[in-house]
This record gives structure tokens, C-alpha cells and sequence, in this order.
């Protein structure tokens, strides 16, 4: 089945850097790469979806890029603020409806 | 306009002891699954289902049972828990197929098994 690393795990910023957060997939196959982020104590909500035809997408201050050639795709940040704060997930998904998530990433920003 | 429900919030269970998390959802999706999520390792997909009467396994089965008689509803029973069980449990749903279509997520069971 499909495995999907991501990194790093934590990552720190000051606030107005950049963050990117970077994942890695194993099934040639899988074809739609979303993002999720996820609050304390809340549920995981999508920030950002690519697919395979794509390379790259942008919305306001975040995007998203991939490589199919190298299996892997990133999420860029701009301008971070703290309520960018959260845990990110990659995932990735193939055609038989299997969605994997990569470990997470816990972005802080301080300001 | 409720989404995707889950109850109950909270829960704990002796070892040995079954129980059925509850999911709803009122966006007419086709695709429901239930994942886990323990600490440092995302989320794992235990079961989902393409519409109703159809049901398959994700990458943790073992110890779970699903079932999907209507389209709203998709429920997870555990069979004997374990402390190994212990974990948070989200619910969601996706319009269509899944490899097209963004995961919307129930608020989450959290079940602690002793």
C-alpha cells in the first residue's frame, strides 16, 4: 500500500518567514495530494488539494507544489502568523479510495 | 446543515468490552471512513466505504468491524477492546470518490481503554 513520510516533525518560524513543509509517496499510482490542518483539540480540516495533472497551486499565502517524477510534494507558507500555528498533514491517495496521511508537522510561529 | 457527527465525545472502556462509535453525516457523500489518530503518527485509515452495502479495509482493520446500511450512517464496533485501542477516533466523509474529493471530519471520539 501506499506510505507517505513527511518532514520535518516540528518546525519553528518567527512570524513573516516562510515555512515549507515537505512529503514523499510510494505508490506511482496515487494521483490527489491534500493538506490538512489541524488545531489543538480540534478535527483536521483541508487547507489545500493538488492532483496529478498539476504542478503546482496557490491560494493567498499558502501553496503547493509536486513532482510526480520524484514522488513528492510541499506546502509553502508566506508570511506566517501565529494563527498559522497547527499540525499540517500531508496525505495522498490513490484509485482505490486508500487515503494515507504522512506523521504530521507541528509548525509554531512565534511573533 | 450539521455535517458530519460523531458520538459519543469521550469514552472509556474496560479491556474485553465492546462498543459501537457512532457517525452521521447529512451531505448525502457517497464515501465515509473512519481513521485513527495515536500521537506521532498521523492518521491511519481503518475502514471505508464507497456508498451503501459496500465496505473495505484500510491500513489498521484488525479488531474493527464497519458497516454502511444507509447512506448517512456509518458506525464502528469494536469487537473486544484493548488498550492498544486507546486512541482518538475521527469520522469523515467525501462527495464522490475519494481521490478527488476533500475528507470532511467528524469532531472526533476520544476512547481510552483500561
Amino acid at each position: 500500500g501506499e506510505n507517505v513520510e513527511q518532514h520535518p516533525s516540528t518546525l519553528s518560524v518567527q512570524e513573516g518567514d516562510s515555512a515549507v513543509i515537505k512529503c514523499t509517496y510510494s505508490d506511482s499510482a496515487s494521483n490527489y495530494f491534500p493538506w490538512y490542518k489541524q488545531e489543538l483539540g480540534k478535527r483536521p480540516q483541508l487547507i489545500i488539494d493538488i492532483r496529478s495533472n498539476v504542478g503546482e497551486k496557490k491560494d493567498q499565502r499558502i501553496a503547493v507544489t509536486l513532482n510526480k517524477t520524484a514522488k513528492h510534494f510541499s506546502l509553502h507558507i508566506t508570511e506566517t502568523q501565529p494563527e498559522d500555528s497547527a499540525v499540517y498533514f500531508c496525505a495522498a491517495s490513490n484509485r482505490n479510495n486508500d487515503m494515507r496521511f504522512g506523521a504530521g508537522t507541528r509548525l509554531t510561529v512565534k511573533p | 446543515n450539521a455535517g458530519v457527527t460523531q458520538t459519543p465525545k469521550f469514552q472509556v472502556l474496560k479491556t474485553g468490552q465492546s462498543m459501537t462509535l457512532q457517525c452521521a453525516q447529512d451531505m448525502n457523500h457517497e464515501y465515509m471512513s473512519w481513521y485513527r489518530q495515536d500521537p506521532g503518527m498521523g492518521l491511519r485509515l481503518i475502514h471505508y466505504s464507497v456508498g451503501a452495502g459496500i465496505t473495505d479495509q484500510g491500513e489498521v482493520p484488525n479488531g474493527y468491524n464497519v458497516s454502511r446500511s444507509t447512506t448517512e450512517d456509518f458506525p464502528l464496533r469494536l469487537l473486544s477492546a484493548a488498550p492498544s485501542q486507546t486512541s482518538v477516533y475521527f469520522c469523515a466523509s467525501s462527495s464522490g470518490q475519494a481521490i478527488w474529493s476533500p475528507l470532511h471530519f467528524g469532531n472526533g471520539t476520544r476512547l481510552t481503554v483500561t
